[in-house]
């Protein structure tokens, strides 16, 4: 079982539209969970850190379900410049990092 | 503030060719330090990761290595290339001395062997 799944996608939704989507990661013992965003081509960036009781940043809103083992990602009133690739980031260990290969999500006007 | 600089940014090599990658952090002491992979449409592949100078851990057999001869630098290495090495390689770092902590990028360097 990989470290780290993610539903590929595409995601395809107009603007202004709710797009939502997990990734779910195979250690329990994990300890740190985020959410990274990568355009093409180019290098991932942080989108958010996910706590334990889930955060909202601006549209963005990260959910973690330690029981289930899983973490989500929701963009409200999305714009096309969301259109990228979405990266679920969980810690293996105290110094690792392990990736999912990522969610595509495309907003059309 | 912090900045990592990776270079070059593409590169063509033919195939038995050397490689040799940098990256540099600035405006940290002790970071830690990784190589990843990316394949075209896949995931992030850790290559390497050293949480201090010298020290180097390795997380795939291959014929890549790497070495960190200063604080701040971080090198990617290989004496004869292979086709299967071509890829988007990103380096990147987190504060070091603790653990768990977001992982900063640098902008790639995309190699194509042929």
């Amino acid at each position: 079982r990989k470290e780290v799944e993610q539903d590929p996608g595409p995601f395809n939704v107009p603007e202004g539209a709710t797009v939502a989507f997990n990734c779910t990661y195979s250690n329990s013992a994990s300890q740190s969970f985020f959410w990274y965003r990568q355009d093409c081509r180019k290098e991932p960036k942080l989108l958010m850190s996910v706590y334990s009781s889930g955060n909202e940043d601006g549209r963005f809103t990260a959910q973690l379900n330690r029981a289930s083992q899983y973490i989500s990602l929701l963009i409200r009133d999305s714009k096309l410049s969301d259109s990228a690739t979405y990266l679920c980031v969980v810690t293996v260990n105290d110094y690792k990092l392990s990736f999912g290969a990522g969610t595509t999500v495309t907003v059309r006007a | 503030s912090q900045t990592i600089h990776q270079w070059p940014a593409t590169l063509v090599q033919p195939v038995g060719s050397p490689l040799s990658l940098e990256c540099t952090v600035e405006g940290t002491s002790n970071p830690n330090l990784y190589w990843y992979r990316q394949a075209a449409g896949r995931g992030l592949q850790l290559l390497f990761y050293s949480v201090g100078i010298g020290q180097i851990s390795s997380e795939v057999p291959q014929n890549l290595s790497a070495s960190r001869p200063q604080d701040r630098q971080f090198i990617l290495s290989s004496k004869k290339l292979l086709l299967s090495d071509s890829g988007f390689y990103l380096c990147a770092w987190t504060r070091g001395g603790t653990t768990n902590e977001k992982l900063f990028f640098g902008s790639g360097t995309q190699l194509s062997v042929l």
